[in-house]
């Protein structure tokens, strides 16, 4: 079965960029695997963030975008902001079906 | 606005069986263009993809869960379920319900219910 990779953790300064990436077992990650970026803050439900590897919902804030680099599933987010703190998740669609990164811890400090 | 809200026991026996329900308000159910999903979350883990079902009720599961679960739709109530069988700690998780759509993605989630599996 398919797995899905994302950095543990990554620490980004207040008003800084930082990208996240999501990798896969099987290979380069392209738009086929329709990648979707979720954010959770602690004791909260997630919540999605950009579907379709670039795509954003009405409520995702400017400052997140989503592309594909190096292979790789990526989230942008420029001009982090403190409320930014959170845990956030790669998913991607396989052959059998959806399936979860471990996450990424954003630290903001 | 949809919206999204799972019930169901907070507690569980080991061997029993784990059932939810997810009442899907602001929006239909019936479309043709969404699918409903469960993911769950242990505590301090990650996210897990428990499987999903179509209004017509197609089914699409995990595989490492697909002997124990089975999702159901009922249109004329707006709800969709899940039953996990014969659990163990292990299945002590928050539960989340969600919605996801043609074209690829997840969109609305429920608020989560914590299910303990405990004697």
């Amino acid at each position: 079965q398919i797995v899905v990779t994302q950095e543990p953790s990554l620490t980004v300064s207040p008003g800084g960029t930082v990208t996240l990436t999501c990798g896969s077992s099987t290979g380069a990650v392209s738009s086929t695997y329709y990648p979707n970026w979720i954010q959770q803050k602690p004791g909260q439900a997630p919540r999605a963030l950009i579907y379709s590897t670039n795509n954003k919902h009405s409520w995702t804030p400017a400052r997140f975008s989503g592309s594909l680099l190096g292979g790789k599933a990526a989230l942008t987010l420029s001009g982090v902001q403190p409320e930014d703190e959170a845990e956030y998740y790669c998913l991607l669609y396989s052959a059998v079906g959806w399936v979860f990164g471990g996450g990424t811890k954003l630290i903001v400090l | 606005q949809l919206q999204l809200q799972e019930s169901g026991p907070g507690l569980v026996k080991p061997s029993e069986t784990l059932s939810l329900t997810c009442t899907v308000s602001g929006g239909s159910i019936s479309s043709s263009n969404h699918y409903w999903g469960w993911i769950r979350q242990p505590p301090g883990e990650g996210l897990e993809y428990i499987g999903i079902v179509y209004y017509s009720g197609s089914t699409y599961y995990n595989p490492s869960l697909k002997s124990r679960v089975t999702l159901s739709v009922d249109t004329s109530k707006n709800q969709f379920s899940l039953k996990l069988r014969s659990v163990t700690a292990a299945d002590t998780a928050a539960y989340y319900c969600a919605r996801l759509f043609s074209g690829g993605g997840v969109d609305y989630w429920g608020q989560g219910t914590l299910v303990t599996v405990s004697s």
